[in-house]
């Protein structure tokens, strides 16, 4: 079974980017698209947006629109999210997570990898 | 689409069943998805579509409901149950979850 694996912990300055990666072991990545979603301490769960490999189409919510880049790169099997101008409102998990099909839920997720955004 | 959960905390005993709606904005038809996440864990998918149980998830576990209004029901709860619910339509995007349920032990 495909598992997706987190890049690790960051520590960031506000106003600066983070890229998190995600890649599937086992090889290509085996659904119809991966998602990230976020959640800040002690809150639920975000969507942020997601990327259908195959098309290379991404789809964002308005919420990060200008500020949120997924991308994925298929020769290693591995997709990025992409934050910029970050604040300290962003310090949160981010995990990635596949849907399988369209309309799907979401299965497997990454183990999520911390943002703390503080100067 | 918003989802609002019902109730955001629920105590309970060990045995009991328990109930947790989940109601959208709008009518997603059968789009919705239920997970559960313990502290300090990535979510797990329990139901896909509505109804539809995701391998490995125990049968006490069960979803319901059409356009607006779901439920997720667990029949005999277990001592692993005590966890945090979240609700999901992927009807359209924003793929937007509820705020979460939180079950504790009674």
């Amino acid at each position: 079974q495909v598992q997706l694996l987190q890049s690790g912990a960051e520590v960031k300055k506000p106003g600066s980017s983070v890229k998190v990666s995600c890649k599937a072991s086992g090889g290509a990545f085996s659904g119809y698209a991966i998602n990230w979603v976020r959640q800040a301490p002690g809150q639920g769960l975000e969507w942020m947006g997601g990327i259908i490999p195959i098309f290379g189409t991404t789809n964002y919510a308005q919420e990060f629109q200008g500020r949120v880049t997924v991308t994925t790169d298929e020769s290693t099997s591995t997709a990025y999210m992409e934050l910029s101008r970050l604040r300290s409102e962003d310090t949160a998990v981010y995990y990635c997570a596949n849907s399988g099909y369209y309309g799907s839920g979401f299965d497997p997720w990454g183990q999520g990898t911390l943002v703390i955004v503080s100067s | 689409i918003q989802m609002t959960q019902s109730p955001s905390s629920l105590s309970a005993s060990v045995g009991d069943r328990v109930t947790i709606t989940c109601r959208a904005s709008q009518n997603i038809s059968n789009y919705l998805n239920w997970y559960q996440q313990k502290p300090g864990t990535a979510p797990q998918l329990l139901i896909y579509t509505t109804s539809s149980l995701q391998s490995g998830v125990p049968s006490r576990f069960s979803g319901s409901g059409s356009g607006t209004d779901f439920t997720l029901a667990i029949s005999s709860l277990q001592p692993e149950d005590f966890a945090t619910y979240f609700c999901q339509q992927t009807f359209s995007t924003p793929h937007n979850f509820g705020q979460g349920t939180k079950l504790e032990i009674k």
